[in-house]
């Protein structure tokens, strides 16, 4: 079977640093990527991981390490406007027979 | 323009009712994507469509069928639909060159459906 696992819930300190992690189990994998989902609101594309390593826009960043299944998602500099659901995704090929993916989101809970 | 737009935001139907979701972009992306979202879980896959052409249908019932009119439009047909279908229906696109979820997929506002 395909599974994402992430945690349920995270609280931090605005102003802090925050890591949500994601592993994964998929019979097909391309890549990794992350959304953002305030409540009431769409998804938003935050970042995609296709090679091993860290990639950074601004305040956040994404990691992933294919040998070991795992990717993170690390936020800085928080602000109660980051409170909201992550989710990670796997990404598959088109002429595969690969499954987009969602995790169960973690809920981002940030304190003043 | 970055825009995905959705109508309409919110419907209300009968079990008995037919009815249709349009979903719209203009940034020229060739994969557009329908997700079923429940209220505190994450998005599930509906289908995609590729070049216009349905590429995925994730073992959907046949109460929902889209249709992808042109390389701009996509559209969800809903017949005879349960309460259980009562959900937050969004719609995405994405250039998604080589693969699907592979590039950054642009999520419309979703439509509010409540089948009763």
């Amino acid at each position: 079977g395909q599974s994402l696992e992430q945690p349920s819930e995270v609280t931090a300190v605005e102003g802090a640093i925050v890591q949500i992690n994601c592993t994964y189990q998929t019979s097909g994998f391309y890549g990794l990527s992350w959304y953002q989902q305030h409540d009431g609101g769409a998804p938003t594309f935050l970042s995609y991981n296709a090679l091993d390593g860290l990639e950074e826009t601004g305040r956040f960043s994404s990691f992933l390490s294919r040998s070991d299944s795992y990717g993170y998602l690390l936020l800085q500099e928080l602000q109660m406007k980051d409170s909201a659901s992550y989710f990670c995704a796997v990404a598959g090929l088109w002429n595969r027979d690969d499954k987009i993916i969602f995790g169960k989101g973690t809920r981002l809970h940030i304190l003043p | 323009d970055t825009e995905v737009t959705q109508t309409p935001k919110h419907l209300v139907m009968g079990m008995t009712n037919k009815k249709s979701l349009k979903c719209e972009q203009h940034m020229g992306h060739r994969a557009m994507y329908w997700y079923k979202q429940k209220a505190k879980k994450p998005p599930e896959l509906m289908f995609v469509y590729s070049y216009e052409k349905l590429s995925i249908n994730e073992s959907v019932p046949s109460r929902f069928s889209p249709e992808c009119p042109n390389s701009s439009l996509l559209n969800l047909h809903l017949h005879a639909l349960q309460p259980e279908d009562s959900a937050l229906y969004l719609c995405a696109s994405s250039q998604d060159q080589t693969g699907f979820g592979t590039d950054t997929q642009y999520f419309g506002p979703g439509t509010r459906l409540t089948v009763l």
